[in-house]
């Protein structure tokens, strides 16, 4: 059970913009940055947003990043067709019961 | 260019070990300035991180997996290597291995570099 809570789905039509939320606690996104990756079908995950909002080279600009306390968000500006994958936010969790890695439930996103 | 890639069995026994190595190509597992770690996918489910590695061998493990998992280095292959013993179906995922920045100071925590992932299955 992820302490990170994502929607499990968002959908929109090509050239919207889609928000996808993350949800965390004062151990892990209170306290740390927040990275997304994407995953699409059948691929391994690729690192989409480092920082809280920093963009690795080659990542598109529509893709955007931002934390606010506890929680934090990945807007998906202008979908395109090619957007259609899965993405997780994840964070450092300084918990008690030991430092660990967390990623969140997933969210799946449909380009209709 | 950084490449990785996980090498093992694709079935494994209940009650047995399973182990797999990643082969890291075009840089050096030595290196100071990175972490490595192994990150799994039961089919169809979410990414679940298993552990993290440096190479001098201090390492980092998800509190639910920490009695089960050994992560090693082995630096004159340029490889690491996972065991996960006595596994259960609920074991049964792609296991992926990745490079792993961790700046303590920044507080910045990402995997940038993943191989291409690995089904391990455990059945008998």
């Amino acid at each position: 059970q992820s302490v990170l809570t994502q929607p499990p789905s968002a959908s929109g039509t090509p050239g919207q913009r889609v928000t996808i939320s993350c949800s965390g606690s004062s151990s892990n996104i209170g306290s740390n940055t927040v990275t997304w990756y994407q995953q699409l079908p059948g691929t391994a995950p690729k690192l989409l947003i480092y920082n809280n909002n920093q963009r690795p080279s080659g990542v598109p600009d529509r893709f955007s990043g931002s934390k606010s306390g506890t929680s934090a968000s990945l807007a998906i500006g202008g979908l395109q067709s090619e957007d259609e994958a899965d993405y997780y936010c994840a964070t450092w969790d300084d918990s008690l019961n030991g430092p660990h890695y967390v990623f969140g439930t997933g969210t799946k996103v449909t380009v209709l | 260019q950084l490449q990785l890639q996980e090498s093992g069995p694709g079935l494994v026994k209940p009650s047995e070990t399973l182990s797999l190595t990643c082969t890291v190509s075009g840089g050096s597992i030595s290196s100071s300035n990175y972490y490595w770690g192994w990150v799994r996918q039961p089919p169809g489910k979410g990414l679940e991180w298993i552990g993290t590695i440096f190479y001098s061998g201090s390492t980092f493990y998800n509190p639910s997996l920490k009695s089960r998992v050994t992560i090693s280095v082995d630096t004159s292959k340029n490889q690491l290597s996972l065991k996960l013993s006595s596994v259960t179906a609920a074991d049964t995922a792609v296991y992926y291995c990745a490079r792993h920045t961790l700046q303590w100071l920044a507080s910045i925590y990402f995997f940038d570099y993943w191989g291409l992932g690995t089904l391990v299955t455990v059945s008998s």
